[in-house]
């Protein structure tokens, strides 16, 4: 079955610092990989996407590129700040198969940047 | 567009209660999910229905949850009778279509806690 790994958080970081947040998975087929963002008290915002190999996606400074080899999408900022402060989620999506239409999630990496 | 609203955003319940969230999907959106969250099991999946039909109900924990969509535009999640461990986070997302996540849209969750 189709199952995501994240980086076990708490990642910790003073602000402009440079963040990594490493996600790995499992699929069959061709998957489409996610990366979600929580803030505090509220729900899951897509945050960017990429649907196939080598794709980058790209929103608000973070970037994530799809590794078919390595099954990664990790995902990066340069400079970081207080206010992205929250849990971000890796996911993935299959386009067939039993698992159409489904999100599956890793799970979750608390970021907090601090001033 | 009012987003993915969810009713009530607390509940707080005595064990054995009934509890009952409610959920109204995006207008057009043809699949609605739920999701629970908690610290221990991360998000996990509980039912998704397509055009108000039940699709999957694999993540349902057990007979004391039900999950029924009589129209497009709500849906419902039931716990009867409520026990402690079911206190978690629980999220309605809808989507446009099942082809990936993009379409996501999660609503801000009803926190349950039963005491």
């Amino acid at each position: 079955g189709n199952s995501v790994t994240q980086m076990e958080g708490p990642v910790t970081l003073s602000e402009e610092a440079f963040l990594t947040i490493n996600c790995t998975y499992t699929a069959t087929g061709y998957p489409s990989l996610f990366w979600y963002v929580q803030y505090p008290g509220e729900g899951l915002q897509l945050l960017l996407k990429a649907t196939k190999a080598d794709d980058k996606g790209s929103n608000k400074g973070f970037e994530a590129t799809y590794r078919k080899e390595t099954t990664s999408f990790h995902l990066e900022k340069g400079s970081v700040q207080v206010s992205d402060s929250a849990v971000y989620f890796c996911a993935l999506s299959n386009a067939g198969g039993t698992s159409y239409g489904k999100l599956t999630f890793g799970q979750g990496t608390i970021l907090t940047v601090h001033p | 567009d009012a987003g993915v609203i969810q009713s009530p955003r607390h509940e707080v319940t005595e064990m054995g209660q009934e509890v009952t969230l409610r959920c109204k999907p995006i207008s057009g959106h043809d699949y609605l999910f739920w999701y629970r969250q908690t610290m221990m099991r991360g998000l996990e999946l509980l039912i998704y229905f397509n055009n108000n039909v039940p699709i999957d109900d694999s993540g349902m924990p057990e007979d004391r949850f039900s999950a029924k969509m009589p129209n497009a535009s709500f849906s419902t999640l039931k716990i009867q009778p409520s026990e402690p461990r079911d206190s978690a986070v629980y999220f309605c997302a809808s989507s446009p279509s099942g082809r990936g996540g993009a379409g996501y849209t999660f609503g801000s969750g009803t926190r349950l806690t039963v005491v």
